[in-house]
């Protein structure tokens, strides 16, 4: 069975400063993909990022950053000198299905982050 | 370019009554989704489509029906509704399988009473 754990119900952190969102999975499957997805207070779901099983690499991107480690079955985002649009639910996916099915996610809980001046 | 678009976005409805949800998109995507989104509970997937005259279930299909009578469409239908229905419904669609991420609506915020 597929699960995703977010286990930060809500992250409060003043501006400027430095967080991270965890995020811990559980599959069967030896490929299989990561997404996280972040939902503003205006409610549409932008897409962030995506990592593949086979690719362990940590990526950045700006304010942005991922940890990914199968090890620990965990794909953590941090976020660093947090700004105030950060603010928002923040979820993880994980795809399941078969090769060549449609892309089918399973969706964490999601963590909502809210940072303040 | 509009992407996926959710219409209504907003519906109250009284148990027992029907009504259809549309999604539209114009990426040329194969494959489109339903999800549900419903507090402490994160998105849940309903139908999925892998192409046009095509539907399968998701998680939680039950009291849902989909149509895909075009690519570019695809529907969601309660045919009698019932408040555990209340919910942020929201439609994505895909290029393709494994890696591609799904690109949402904006959600259609559904009451039932």
């Amino acid at each position: 069975a597929q699960k995703v754990t977010q286990a930060q119900t809500e992250i409060s952190v003043v501006e400027k400063e430095d967080v991270t969102l965890d995020c811990v999975y559980e599959t069967r499957d030896t490929t299989y993909y990561l997404f996280w997805y972040k939902q503003p207070p205006s409610g549409e779901l932008v897409f962030l990022i995506r990592r593949n099983s086979f690719d362990e690499q940590n990526e950045i991107s700006g304010r942005y950053s991922w940890n990914f480690q199968k090890s620990t079955s965990s794909f953590n985002f941090t976020i660093t000198a947090s700004q105030v649009v950060d603010s928002a639910v923040y979820f993880c996916a994980l795809r399941f299905g078969e090769t060549g099915t449609a892309s089918k996610l399973t969706f964490g809980t999601g963590t909502r982050l809210q940072v303040t001046l | 370019n509009a992407g996926v678009t959710q219409t209504p976005k907003f519906r109250v409805l009284k148990t027992g009554q029907s009504m259809t949800l549309l999604c539209a998109q114009d990426m040329n995507h194969e494959y489109m989704y339903w999800y549900r989104q419903d507090p402490g509970m994160g998105l849940r997937l309903i139908h999925y489509s892998v192409g046009e005259g095509t539907t399968a279930k998701g998680e939680v299909p039950d009291g849902y029906n989909v149509s895909r009578l075009k690519k570019q469409n695809f529907l969601l239908g309660l045919e009698s509704a019932a408040p555990s229905q209340t919910s942020v419904y929201f439609c994505a669609s895909s290029y393709g399988t494994g890696n591609s991420p799904l690109h949402f609506g904006n959600g259609t915020r559904l009451t039932v009473t």
